[in-house]
């Protein structure tokens, strides 16, 4: 089973639509928590982090669900500069270098229609 | 831009040579991570170094090893390789110490292909 679980899509959605992605992890040590955006054959970039209490951003929301061990996150209003492969991202421990040690998903595929 | 470099950005080498990649983190960084993105995967973790001594590895053999310099600059050696060792290498970079956020900025890789 892989550490972190993600459906690989491709979701096709156009603009203006809502779409939510899901992840799951296997780690129960999981300390810290993401979303990182891929545009083709570019470098990950950190999208935002994701706190148990949930969190907003614009139009981007991220919930975890310990328990469950369960991630994720919504886009509401799609745009089309939104197209990208959405990565889930955590970390067995919080703090100092323990951030340079990520754990992937295998990424979402997102692409946004006129 | 996230200030942290890497080259080449493209590289391409026969099975069994060796190749060396390198990485310059942003400036006031003492953290940079090596991650290995095959086609439709996501990056996975090689090794961190952190103030020259590597700090952390992932699930690598012994041929891919690293190095880090004092100004925190950072280099990949894959010795031997094989095929399935074509892939885009990223590197990353952050502050390590008390007081940082932790932050990772990635470059923006190099593309290796072994034929």
């Amino acid at each position: 089973r892989k550490e972190v679980e993600q459906d690989p899509g491709p979701f096709n959605v156009p603009e203006g639509a809502t779409v939510a992605f899901n992840c799951t992890y296997s780690n129960s040590a999981s300390q810290s928590f993401f979303w990182y955006r891929q545009d083709c054959r570019k470098e990950p970039k950190l999208l935002m982090s994701v706190y148990s209490s949930g969190n907003e951003d614009g139009r981007f929301t991220a919930q975890l669900n310990r328990a469950s061990q369960y991630i994720s996150l919504l886009i509401r209003d799609s745009k089309l500069s939104d197209s990208a492969t959405y990565l889930c991202v955590v970390s067995a421990n919080a703090g100092g270098t323990s951030y340079g040690k990520l754990t992937f998903g295998q990424g979402t595929i997102l692409t946004v229609h006129p | 831009e996230t200030g942290v470099t890497q080259s080449p950005t493209h590289l391409i080498k026969t099975r069994g040579q060796q190749v060396t990649l390198r990485c310059s983190s942003q400036s006031g960084h003492n953290t940079v991570s090596w991650y290995q993105q095959a086609l439709g995967q996501g990056p996975q973790f090689i090794f961190q170094y952190y103030r020259e001594e590597e700090n952390g590895r992932g699930n690598f053999p012994p041929r891919f090893s690293g190095l880090q310099f004092p100004n925190y600059s950072s280099e990949l050696n894959v010795n031997a390789l094989e095929l399935d060792d074509s892939a885009l290498y990223l590197c990353a970079s952050s502050y390590g110490g008390t007081g940082g956020d932790g932050k990772l900025f990635f470059g923006s890789g190099t593309q290796l292909s072994v034929l």
